[in-house]
């Protein structure tokens, strides 16, 4: 039984490129979160999907910022015009369902904006 | 303003010792408590999750402390190994009601390094 699958494990973008990050949960989980780790820092919730429904996004910048989780497919998170402050970790974590006490976490995506 | 705050910020000992990790919220109502592992460049990893009925919770040499009138946890471990090195998260789940209402607050994590 596979884990959380994230990709890519690193990113490098150039000011004002767009960075797309995939989160695939673990089998049977339909509930996804997102969430971004600056260096010395915890991590910041974003955004909690179920399938194909943002449930919460009030961690996530209003602009630039959006993600989605189809009914087919990963879930993606995606910047765009990125810039350098965007420099993080971000890691997806899944769940079977909500409030079921256990959360189970991707390794990563490494984005770094030049 | 829910916040976790987490002592001490790094920690060195030496492997086969003891070390006890704090973790201090205000996040209120409580759903739970967990303590997480990460390894420098790894996704965290549960340890264990603390309701507030549980005060002890034991995984391997791991034993966790909730109390939850005075809103303080603690990891302990036992018997340090090399492989213990990594940054410890206490997190903190918010109780609310309805969809969308299931926060974390993340510490910043306490730095552990083991040497021989």
């Amino acid at each position: 039984n596979a884990g959380v699958m994230q990709n890519p494990r690193h990113l490098v973008r150039r000011r004002g490129q767009e960075a797309r990050l995939r989160c695939s949960p673990m089998k049977g989980h339909s509930h996804v979160y997102w969430y971004r780790q600056l260096p010395e820092e915890g991590l910041k919730f974003m955004v909690y999907l179920q399938k194909e429904n943002i449930i919460d996004e009030s961690g996530m910048p209003k602009e630039r910022f959006s993600a989605e989780f189809p009914k087919e497919g990963p879930s993606i998170l995606r910047i765009q015009q990125v810039v350098r402050g965007d420099s993080a970790a971000y890691f997806c974590a899944s769940s079977p369902s909500q409030g079921s006490g256990e959360l189970f976490f991707g390794e990563g995506s490494r984005l770094t904006v030049l | 303003k829910n916040q976790v705050e987490q002592s001490p910020q790094s920690l060195i000992i030496l492997e086969g010792k003891n070390c006890t990790l704090q973790c201090n919220y205000t996040v209120s109502p409580f759903s739970n408590l967990r303590w997480y592992k990460q390894d420098t460049g790894r996704g965290p990893v549960s340890l264990t999750i603390m309701t507030f009925s549980e005060n002890t919770k034991s995984n391997g040499r791991y034993t966790a402390t909730l109390d939850a009138d005075t809103k303080q946890s603690s990891l302990h471990i036992t018997a340090s190994q090399l492989s213990d090195s990594a940054s410890y998260i206490c997190v903190v789940t918010q109780h609310g009601s309805g969809a969308g209402s299931y926060q974390l607050t993340f510490g910043k994590g306490t730095k552990l390094s083991v040497i021989p």
